[in-house]
This record gives structure tokens, C-alpha cells and sequence, in this order.
């Protein structure tokens, strides 16, 4: 059975600072890879998908890595903002394109200006 | 495109009582998932619609959930009875890669 996990569950940090996200999942066959974002009383907004034949994915600030061998993806956020405050979750889709995603809990993250 | 719509957004019920909940996708999307979201288990998926039939249902925790699609345009989850413990924010999201509604938060006293 699929468990992801992500550590820490909260993290804060001073405006501008780069930093990274952590995704841990247990079973290494998976078919996608996939970073979410949360905003408070909201839904998850998708930020990156990540296929298993892929190693990364950018978008603007972001970038997602996947290393299938060691169960783990990253979130790179560079010069973060006060505007990049949210909760982020991982989720892993279990190879065989079962559509099922599998989530972690989340990182809360707190960007000071 | 209004996203996908769900309904209501808050609902707080008595224990016992039938809780219905209602999912518009946006158009074209072919696929139709209800999560659970809670504090102690974070975000679980309950059951996954395509093209209206349900594919895997194996996440409904108990006979006390049902989930419906009876048309391409509209789902609905229903708690009978509910129970406390059910109190969490029910997400659907449609497509493959998962455009998440809005959330209905329930509240069972």
C-alpha cells in the first residue's frame, strides 16, 4: 500500500529565501508524481505533474523533482513571497493508471515579509 | 469556465440525519473524484466516477455513504445516517489531473 509523507508539517521562513519541500513515498512504481497547492478554506490547485519517465518539471519559481529509486520528490521554491503562503500537499498516482492518487498531509508554509 | 461547483459550501446537521452533497464538474471532464479531508487523515480519496460509472469505490468507509452520477453534468455524495465522526471537508475534483472544487465543510453535532 502507497504511503507518502511529507516532513516538516509546518515551515517558516523570511521573505526571498529559497527553499525546498519534502515528499517521501514508499512504494516506487509509481506512474505520476504531482504537487498541489492549498489556500486556507479553499481546494488544491495543481501546481506540477511529474511522470515517471521524467526527472523535473518547472513552472516560473517552481521546480519539482522525482527520484523513483530513493521514493522521493522535492518542491524548489525560489525567492519565495508573502503571496507563496499556503499548504502544500504531494500525491502519488500508483503505476498501472489507476487514477488514484495517493496524498501526504502537507507542509504548511509561512512566508514573512 | 466557472470550475467546478460544489454545494452546499457549509452544512451543519444533528446526528441521525441525511446529508446530501452536490458536484457540477466542469464540462468535458470525464472523470469525477469525492475526497475526504481531516485533520488526523489529511486528504483521502472516497470513490472515482468515469463517464458516470464508478470505477473504485473501495475509499467509501461505510454502507452509509453512497455516491451518485447520474448524468455528465452532476454527482452527488449522501451520508445516511451521519455521525460525528463524518464532520470534515468533502472535496470533488474532476479530469485527470484533479481540478478541485471548492469543498463543502460538514459538521455533524
Amino acid at each position: 500500500k502507497q504511503e507518502v509523507t511529507q516532513i516538516p508539517a509546518a515551515l517558516s521562513v523570511p521573505e526571498g529565501e529559497n527553499l525546498v519541500l519534502n515528499c517521501s513515498f514508499t512504494d516506487s512504481a509509481i506512474y505520476n508524481l504531482q504537487w498541489f497547492r492549498q489556500d486556507p478554506g479553499k481546494g488544491l490547485t495543481s501546481l506540477l505533474l511529474i511522470q515517471s519517465s521524467q526527472r523535473e518539471q518547472t513552472s516560473g519559481r517552481l521546480n519539482a523533482s522525482l527520484d523513483k529509486s530513493s521514493g522521493r520528490s522535492t518542491l524548489y521554491i525560489a525567492a519565495s513571497q508573502p503571496g507563496d503562503s499556503a499548504t502544500y500537499l504531494c500525491a502519488a498516482e500508483t503505476q498501472g493508471g489507476s487514477e488514484k492518487l495517493v496524498f501526504g498531509k502537507g507542509t504548511k508554509l509561512t512566508v514573512n515579509p | 469556465d466557472a470550475g467546478v461547483i460544489q454545494s452546499p459550501r457549509h452544512e451543519v446537521t444533528e446526528m441521525g440525519q441525511e446529508v446530501t452533497l452536490r458536484c457540477k464538474p466542469i464540462s468535458g471532464h470525464d472523470y469525477l473524484f469525492w475526497y475526504r479531508q481531516t485533520m488526523m487523515r489529511g486528504l483521502e480519496l472516497l470513490i472515482y466516477f468515469n463517464n458516470n460509472v464508478p470505477i473504485d469505490d473501495s475509499g467509501m468507509p461505510e454502507d452509509r455513504f453512497s455516491a451518485k452520477m447520474p448524468n455528465a453534468s452532476f454527482s452527488t455524495l449522501k451520508i445516511q445516517p451521519s455521525e460525528p465522526r463524518d464532520s470534515a471537508v468533502y472535496f470533488c475534483a474532476s479530469s485527470l489531473t484533479q481540478y478541485f472544487g471548492p469543498g463543502t465543510r460538514l459538521l455533524v453535532l
